[in-house]
């Protein structure tokens, strides 16, 4: 989806550097969200935000920080990557004040941490 | 704990067919599921949900199932085209849970 872009969306970079992944959304959706896809496996929540105030952690955000600068825009940093950080990390968005929750989600970003 | 799994890893139908891919729940309390769709190289995409109080629901040539009794949820693909190729995701949520439970996906390959 176009309205949620992710910075890079690839990526290399070596055990013990520190990186930061980018999320912006136009959608105006309250509700950010950041997780992690491995290969064969299904989505797994690292950390969600449901406004610019509030950070929660998912169930893998050991070794992760995230940001919330603005309504807008949610940042996922790697402290210290390590090799098993290598995964697909997708952004998603919702909106909040509605029934049910459907999230939108970003194109991804491929890290290779070597 | 509560968990999202998927029967089949892989599914090959022939164009044309229906496809029937499959997701069972293990949380009495779900109330919320969605089907999402993920193309090669793209984010998931949302398909359909359905809600607890209801047992079917469809869209455009999908068709959700649910079946509280046993825990199940399926989704009907009508005449599958090639462009429905990609893995599908089910996942769930129930009221007062802040993010969703997603299963580990099927890949479909529709055969020409």
């Amino acid at each position: 989806d176009a309205d949620v872009t992710q910075t890079p969306r690839n990526r290399i970079t070596k055990t013990g550097k520190r990186i930061m992944l980018e999320c912006s959304q136009t959608k105006g959706h309250d509700r950010m969200y950041w997780y992690r896809q491995d290969p064969g496996l299904g989505l797994r929540l690292i950390y969600y935000s449901f406004d610019v105030k509030d950070i929660n952690k998912g169930e893998i955000s050991d070794g992760y920080s995230v940001s919330r600068q603005a309504q807008a825009k949610f940042s996922l940093s790697l402290e210290s990557a390590i090799p098993n950080q290598t995964a697909l990390y997708f952004c998603a968005t919702a909106a909040s004040g509605v029934p049910v929750e459907t999230q939108y989600f970003g194109p991804g970003t491929r890290l290779l941490v070597l | 704990g509560e968990s999202v799994g998927l029967h089949l890893p892989t599914l090959s139908v022939q164009e044309g067919d229906n496809s029937i891919i499959n997701c069972a729940y293990s949380n009495s309390a779900s109330d919320y599921f969605i089907w999402y769709k993920q193309e090669s190289g793209k984010g998931p995409q949302f398909i359909i949900d359905i809600r607890s109080n209801m047992d079917k629901r469809q869209g455009q040539r999908v068709t959700v199932l649910l079946n509280k009794t046993v825990k199940h949820l399926s989704l009907q693909i009508a005449a599958t085209q090639p462009g429905d190729s990609a893995v599908y995701f089910c996942a769930e949520n129930h009221t007062g849970r802040r993010a969703l439970t997603f299963g580990s996906g099927t890949r479909l390959q529709v055969q020409p």
